[in-house]
């Protein structure tokens, strides 16, 4: 069974840096692509980053470009979002997801999530 | 950035209806469009990916169609355990991929 599983929820104070795990099992960790969606209380899902585990490529959204930083450890199946200068709209649940894609280097679709986890920043 | 728009933002259904939710996008994106279902307090589920294909384990009464910039996700036969929030998402120019605002849908 392919499982996603997350670190725990976080409290942060405004302007300090948090970072989350996921360590996957049931699949080949390097085989896919692993992203990270973020979700602010009551709105929509929104794209942060992505890494690709075999070669640690990774691209982020402009819109967190310059405090996000997306690394992988392949010696333990493992993903690590961190994010920098932490501000009150971060409050939200970050995921982090597996990517299948189609082969054609169009299609993708976020196949499996991991549970989430919430990030509270406070003053 | 794709822009991608849902529509309706929320509806009210019945058990045993049927429901149809309609996700544009701003350009074509071929058949590159997913769908997902949230329910309160957990993560998304996969239900439909490249426009109609059902993901495993999803029951049959969800499908999707489409073609270009314009896609719909349909449910036959809603069930109590379907009321939730609906999302697509594009993955055609990627990145970034990019998520419609969702649709919430309600037991009326």
């Amino acid at each position: 069974e392919v499982q996603l599983v997350q670190s725990g929820p976080e409290v942060k104070k405004v302007g300090t840096t948090v970072k989350i795990s996921c360590r996957v099992s049931g699949y080949n960790f390097m085989g896919h692509y692993i992203y990270w969606v973020r979700q602010v209380p009551g709105k929509g899902l929104e794209w942060m980053g992505l890494i690709d585990p075999e070669d640690d490529e990774t691209d982020y959204a402009q819109k967190f470009q310059g405090r996000i930083t997306i690394t992988a450890d392949t010696s333990i199946d493992t993903a690590y979002m961190e994010l920098t200068s932490l501000k009150s709209d971060d409050t939200a649940v970050f995921y982090c997801v597996k990517v299948q894609t189609d082969g054609s280097g169009r299609g993708s679709w976020l196949e499996t999530w991991g549970q989430g986890t919430r990030v509270t920043v406070s003053t | 950035d794709i822009q991608m728009t849902q529509s309706p933002s929320s509806l009210s259904a019945s058990v045993g209806n049927r429901v149809t939710i309609t996700c544009r996008a701003s350009q074509s994106i071929k058949n590159h469009l997913n769908w997902y279902q949230q329910k309160p307090g957990a993560a998304p589920r996969l239900l439909i990916y490249a426009a109609s294909s059902l993901q495993s384990g999803v029951p049959s009464r969800f499908s999707g169609s489409g073609f270009g910039s314009d896609f719909t996700l349909t449910i036959s036969g809603l069930q109590p355990e379907d009321f939730a929030t609906y999302y697509c998402q594009q993955s055609y120019l990627n990145p970034p991929i990019t998520f419609g605002q969702g649709t919430r849908l309600d037991i009326e």
